[in-house]
C-alpha cells in the first residue's frame, strides 16, 4: 500500500497559535519523510524532512514528530504567523532508489492576523 | 540563485496544438521529473529521467512524452493537448544516491488550453 493519508485538508489558526497537521503511511519500506510548503502559483519547497531513526526534528518554528510504531508523523508549527498560509504536503518515499515521492493529499493552512 | 528554472511560466495553447515545456537545472542532479499538478491536488508524476534512462508512470497518457538531451535539461511535449491538460506542471530534481533524497522544484508552468 502507497498511500499517505493527510489531515485536516483545511486548516484555520490564530496568528501566533499551533498548527498541527498529520500524516499516516501504510508502507514500512518508507524511509524518508519530507514535509512540502507550496504557496498558491509556485511550485512546492522542501521545509523540513525526518528519518524514522529519530522521533522529533526541529528547524526554526517548524517541528516533525515521528512515530514508527504507529506508521505516523506530523508537522508542528508553533507561533504560526499569516505569512505561513499556504498548502502543505507531507510525502514519503523509499531513500536510495530514483522511486517517486508519495505524496498526502494537502493541508490548507490559513492563519489569520 | 534559480536552480530549477522551468520556461514558460505561462502557457496557452489551444485544443489539440502541440506545447513544449522546457526546464533547466544548475544542480546538477542525476535525475529529473515531471509532474502534473491539478487545482487542491497533490502533484503526480508523469515521468521521470535517472541520468539518460526514462521511466514512464503506469497511467501517464500517451499524449505525454519527455526528452532530456542533456543533465541540465529536460523537456515535457504535449502531443495533443486536451480540456483536461490544462494544470500546473512542475519540473523537480534529485541526486540519488545522496543522503538527503531531496527533490528540488520548479516554480512551474501553469498551461490553459482553450
Amino acid at each position: 500500500q502507497q498511500q499517505v493519508k493527510q489531515s485536516p485538508q483545511s486548516l484555520i489558526v490564530q496568528k501566533g497559535g499551533i498548527s498541527i497537521i498529520n500524516c499516516a503511511y501504510e508502507n514500512t519500506a518508507f524511509d524518508y519523510f519530507p514535509w512540502y510548503q507550496q504557496f498558491p502559483g509556485k511550485g512546492p519547497a522542501l521545509l523540513i524532512a525526518i528519518r524514522p531513526d529519530v522521533s522529533e526534528k526541529k528547524e526554526g518554528r517548524f517541528t516533525i514528530s515521528f512515530n514508527k510504531s504507529a506508521k505516523q508523523f506530523s508537522l508542528h508549527i508553533m507561533d504560526s504567523q499569516p505569512g505561513d498560509s499556504a498548502t502543505y504536503f507531507c510525502a514519503a518515499k523509499v531513500s536510495g532508489s530514483a522511486r517517486q515521492l508519495t505524496f498526502g493529499s494537502g493541508t490548507q493552512l490559513t492563519v489569520l492576523p | 540563485d534559480a536552480m530549477v528554472i522551468q520556461n514558460p511560466r505561462y502557457q496557452v495553447t489551444q485544443f489539440g496544438k502541440p506545447v513544449t515545456l522546457s526546464c533547466s537545472q544548475t544542480l546538477n542532479h542525476n535525475v529529473m521529473y515531471w509532474y502534473q499538478q491539478k487545482s487542491s491536488q497533490a502533484p503526480k508524476l508523469l515521468f521521470h529521467y535517472y541520468d539518460k534512462d526514462f521511466n514512464n508512470e503506469a497511467d501517464t497518457p500517451d499524449n505525454f512524452q519527455s526528452r532530456r538531451p542533456n543533465t541540465s535539461f529536460c523537456f515535457l511535449d504535449i502531443r495533443s493537448p486536451g480540456l483536461g491538460d490544462a494544470a500546473m506542471y512542475l519540473c523537480a530534481t534529485s541526486r540519488e544516491g545522496s543522503f538527503t533524497d531531496t527533490q528540488y522544484f520548479g516554480p512551474g508552468t501553469r498551461l490553459t488550453v482553450l
